[in-house]
């Protein structure tokens, strides 16, 4: 079976741009959830989805949106990039039925630069 | 605000060694706490899951522990090998907020031969 996939693996844009990441999850994983991880540091959470619906988000601006399809793949979208958007961008799905037992598998990333 | 330490932040061992990494968090409340490995550029690879009312976890190599009255868990790698150089992440997935893993800034490890 297929991991997670992330595309774009990289991505250059400049200041004000908009980008649109997307992700697919492991199959049968309802759960999506995206981090935002600068160079040095850990990854930030930004959302999850769950069936289609927003469970949580991370303390971010509103300039970061995402949306899930009904197969569960999703978007993060950023508006009005800033040079500080420039990181890695993981996407995570799981299966969201035990939380005290809920494993995370990430995707390989995609790597943002603003320019 | 829970806050996830790790220490230290960077490592040096040749082959063979046993190592213990260390992590600590300030909110005992969690699910359940994680180990990653990531590679340099790369996603994360989850290592080892210890739930709440566990003490620890192994797998191979890897030996996991939890003292959640304490806020610290340690990872255990056991004969290292130049294959296990990687920066090493733990995070935390609190009660309160289950949506969201809280991770450290990480141990990065270096095996040399």
């Amino acid at each position: 079976d297929a991991g997670v996939t992330q595309s774009p693996t990289h991505l250059i844009k400049t200041r004000g741009q908009q980008v649109t990441l997307r992700c697919s999850p492991i199959s049968g994983h309802k759960s999506v959830s995206w981090y935002q991880q600068v160079l040095g540091q850990g990854p930030q959470f930004i959302f999850q989805y769950y069936e289609k619906e927003e469970r949580g988000r991370g303390n971010f601006p509103d300039r970061f949106s995402a949306r899930q399809f009904p197969n569960y793949s999703s978007e993060l979208n950023v508006n009005a990039l800033l040079l500080g958007d420039s990181a890695l961008y993981l996407c995570a799905s799981s299966l969201w039925q035990d939380k005290s037992n809920e494993k995370l598998f990430f995707g390989s990333g995609t790597q943002l630069s603003v320019l | 605000k829970q806050e996830v330490t790790q220490i230290p932040a960077a490592l040096s061992v040749p082959e063979g060694e046993n190592l213990v990494l260390n992590c600590s968090f300030t909110d005992s409340a969690i699910y359940n706490l994680q180990w990653f490995r990531q590679d340099p550029g790369k996603g994360l690879t989850s290592l080892l899951l210890i739930q709440s009312s566990q003490r620890e976890q192994t797998s191979g190599r890897l030996n996991a522990s939890l003292d959640k009255s304490s806020g610290r868990s340690t990872l255990y790698i056991a004969a290292s090998q130049p294959g296990d150089s990687a920066t090493y992440l733990c995070a935390v997935r609190e009660t309160g907020t289950a949506s969201k893993l809280t991770f450290g800034t990480g141990t990065r490890l270096q095996v040399t031969l």
